[in-house]
């Protein structure tokens, strides 16, 4: 069963670009009608839906974060990757790295996030 | 943008009851509705997708209905394992995924 783990620096310094990493393992990132997403939480809070990936590089990326954002796939890897740049205190969250299934219901295609990590927390401060 | 809200905010139930959430979006997302469950320092779990199709292993006691803004989220018989925070999603705008603000469900 395909399993998805968060990987990065946990803490990152206001102004400097946030990456994470997430390897996909059990399964090939490229089978498959997928996209893999990003989503964060700040401690205590709701869910935050940043972007995603298709594995054909196609992007779809929240706005109030687009200027700031940039996901990627490797292949070749098996992982894709989160990169957040001109951080500050309030990027501190909870990151999660997710699959985005595309499933056949009432005739139309939907997608629902049905594989997670575990989240990886990500501190920004000096 | 596409705005989420859930009512109530938080909930008190007991084992056995029947709980109800709601979802309302901010303008016609069809049936493009998720309904997910995070536990305490766990990442969300998929219950619901489509509005109202169960997500593959999810028990029957949760079912979800719906369509245009308003959608509601129903637990039949409440389990201990059922406390918990659910969230609706919307996936109508591939502009962005928009997840309403969360709903608690704790003991009561």
């Amino acid at each position: 069963q395909v399993q998805l783990q968060e990987s990065g620096p946990g803490l990152v310094k206001p102004s400097q670009t946030l990456s994470l990493t997430c390897t996909v393992s059990g399964g090939s990132i490229s089978s498959g009608s997928y996209y893999w997403s990003w989503i964060r939480q700040p401690a205590g809070k709701g869910l935050e839906w940043i972007g995603r990936i298709y594995t054909s590089g196609s992007t779809n990326y929240n706005p109030s974060l687009k200027s700031r954002v940039t996901i990627s796939v490797d292949t070749s890897k098996n992982q894709f990757s989160l990169k957040l740049s001109s951080v500050t205190a309030a990027d501190t969250a909870v990151y999660y790295c997710a699959r985005d299934l595309q499933q056949l219901a009432h005739y139309y295609y939907y997608y629902g996030m049905d594989v997670w990590g575990q989240g990886t927390t990500v501190t920004v401060s000096s | 943008d596409i705005q989420m809200t859930q009512s109530p905010s938080s909930l008190s139930a007991s084992v056995g009851d029947r709980v109800t959430i709601t979802c309302r979006a901010s303008q016609s997302i069809s049936d493009y509705l998720n309904w997910y469950q995070q536990k305490p320092g766990k990442a969300p779990k998929l219950l619901i997708y489509a509005a109202s199709s169960l997500q593959s292993g999810v028990p029957s006691r949760f079912s979800g209905s719906g369509s245009g803004t308003d959608f509601t989220l129903t637990i039949s018989s409440l389990q201990p394992e059922d406390f918990a925070t659910y969230y609706c999603q919307q996936s109508y705008s591939t502009l962005i995924f928009t997840f309403g603000p969360g709903t608690k469900v704790d003991i009561k």
